[in-house]
């Protein structure tokens, strides 16, 4: 089952330019962490944020966290041409430590 | 610096045969987990292990069954490969800590599965 939904689904850019990715999800979580996936590769972990956080920073990437609205943004400012991936957000799933994707934003930044 | 490795990035089997995809990861994590990977419908989990031996079910575990005798060492079999299951295959592993999803996970490079 799918608890976290990126919007968009695509998202095309040139380069210097901001790119924000959204994420919603379902049910009361701790927790909410963001992976990059270049094309044909593995995922690598970017970011955490916890609960109580409303706002978190790693370089120029800044991820928000609205629990209310069960929402997440992930901002990736002054874009390059090496952030084209496919962005994901994940979210804690049940008991133990499983994680449960979402579909993913595909990112195209252009020269 | 975390490494995972999976046995194979391509792979071409026929239906029918039993496919053995292996996965290495050095950092003596607890956790390792499959997950296949198909467009639009992002990752679903197959098999979950949290120590040696043990494992439970994910998502979509139909089809496919997993082997941990060694921590290091994660393996997902299908017994009679089939068309539907061709796909890509990741491979993740994390520490076991709180068990409350917190877990960085760490993944390998995948392996494209192709049945025909």
């Amino acid at each position: 089952s799918q608890q976290g939904e990126e919007d968009p689904q695509a998202l095309s850019i040139q380069e210097g330019e901001n790119a924000t990715m959204n994420c919603s999800y379902k049910t009361s979580i701790n927790n909410l962490q963001w992976y990059r996936q270049n094309s044909g590769r593995g995922l690598v972990h970017l970011i955490l944020i916890r609960s109580n956080e409303r706002e978190k920073h790693s370089g120029r990437l800044r991820v928000t966290l609205d629990t209310s609205k069960k929402s997440s943004s992930l901002l990736i400012t002054a874009s390059r041409a090496a952030d084209t991936a496919s962005y994901f957000c994940a979210t804690p799933t049940g008991t133990a430590s499983k994680l449960t994707f979402g579909t993913g934003t595909r990112l195209q930044v252009t020269l | 610096d975390v490494k995972v490795t999976q046995s194979s990035r391509y792979l071409v089997k026929r239906t029918g045969e039993k496919v053995f995809l292996e996965c290495v990861q050095d950092m003596d994590h607890e956790n390792m987990f499959w997950y296949r990977q198909d467009p639009g419908l992002g990752l679903r989990l197959i098999y979950f292990s949290y120590d040696v031996k043990m494992k439970e079910k994910g998502d979509i575990p139909e089809g496919y069954s997993v082997s941990r005798e060694k921590k290091e060492r994660f393996s997902l079999i299908l017994e009679s490969a089939s068309t539907n299951q061709t796909s890509m295959y990741l491979c993740a592993s994390s520490l076991l800590r709180t068990g409350l999803g917190q877990e960085t996970q760490y993944f390998g490079p995948g392996t494209r599965l192709l049945v025909l």
